[in-house]
């Protein structure tokens, strides 16, 4: 059964602290890796990572993939209020022509003023 | 621009009835996906649909069902309502199934069942 763990599941800090969010998968067939960012409903894209070892950068965030570990952390530096959300990754994986995301329980950021 | 719409946004049901939820997904979009997501977990795939298809399904009773239409909207139906329904109902749409594409979640519909 195809698995993603993320962790910490929940995670309260200061505004200024930097975070790291980990995400590591069990699936067959991998495709991509992808996190996205849920506040009240919509989770929303923040990146896609296919090759191993490539960071991708986003503003304050970053994230880098590591297939031989199996496994994603997201980087989110000098944190600010509007960071608390939570953090979902998903792993793309396919059977013939069919593709699914399988998500992992998404970690729980809240950051302090 | 719009996004991928979701209708309703919530919806009180009682246990055994049936229910429609409805997704419009981006236009030029022709891939559907659908995901409940119970409080405190990740999204857990239900169905894909491209081109009006049904394109992978994920565990989920029969009582579950969807369909994909040829302005590439869709339908989840849902019977025989349980309690254990009440969830959040995602849709996500995207040019074609696969990584390159990328997924566009909707707001979801906020299904209670009492």
């Amino acid at each position: 059964e195809d698995k993603v763990v993320q962790s910490p599941l929940s995670l309260v800090v200061h505004e200024g602290d930097t975070v790291t969010l980990n995400c590591s998968y069990e699936v067959t067939n991998f495709r991509s890796l992808l996190w996205y960012k849920q506040e009240k409903k919509a989770p929303t894209f923040l990146f896609m990572l296919t090759s191993s070892g490539i960071e991708k950068k986003s503003g304050r965030l970053s994230s880098i993939l590591d297939k031989k570990e199996l496994s994603s952390i997201l980087n989110i530096t000098a944190t600010q209020t509007g960071d608390s959300a939570i953090y979902l990754c998903a792993v793309l994986n396919s059977g013939g022509s069919n593709y699914k995301l399988t998500f992992g329980k998404g970690t729980l950021l809240t950051v302090n003023p | 621009d719009a996004g991928v719409t979701q209708s309703p946004t919530h919806l009180i049901k009682t246990r055994g009835q049936h229910v429609t939820l409805r997704c419009s997904p981006i236009s030029g979009h022709k891939s559907v996906s659908w995901y409940q997501q119970v409080l405190g977990q990740g999204p857990q795939f239900i169905f894909q649909y491209y081109e009006k298809e049904e394109r992978g399904r994920g565990n989920f009773p029969d009582r579950f069902s969807a369909r994909q239409f040829p302005n590439y909207s869709s339908e989840l139906n849902v019977n025989a309502l349980l309690l254990g329904d009440s969830a959040l109902y995602l849709c996500a749409s995207s040019l074609a199934p696969g990584a390159q594409y990328g997924y566009t979640f909707g707001s979801g519909t906020r299904l209670t069942v009492v």
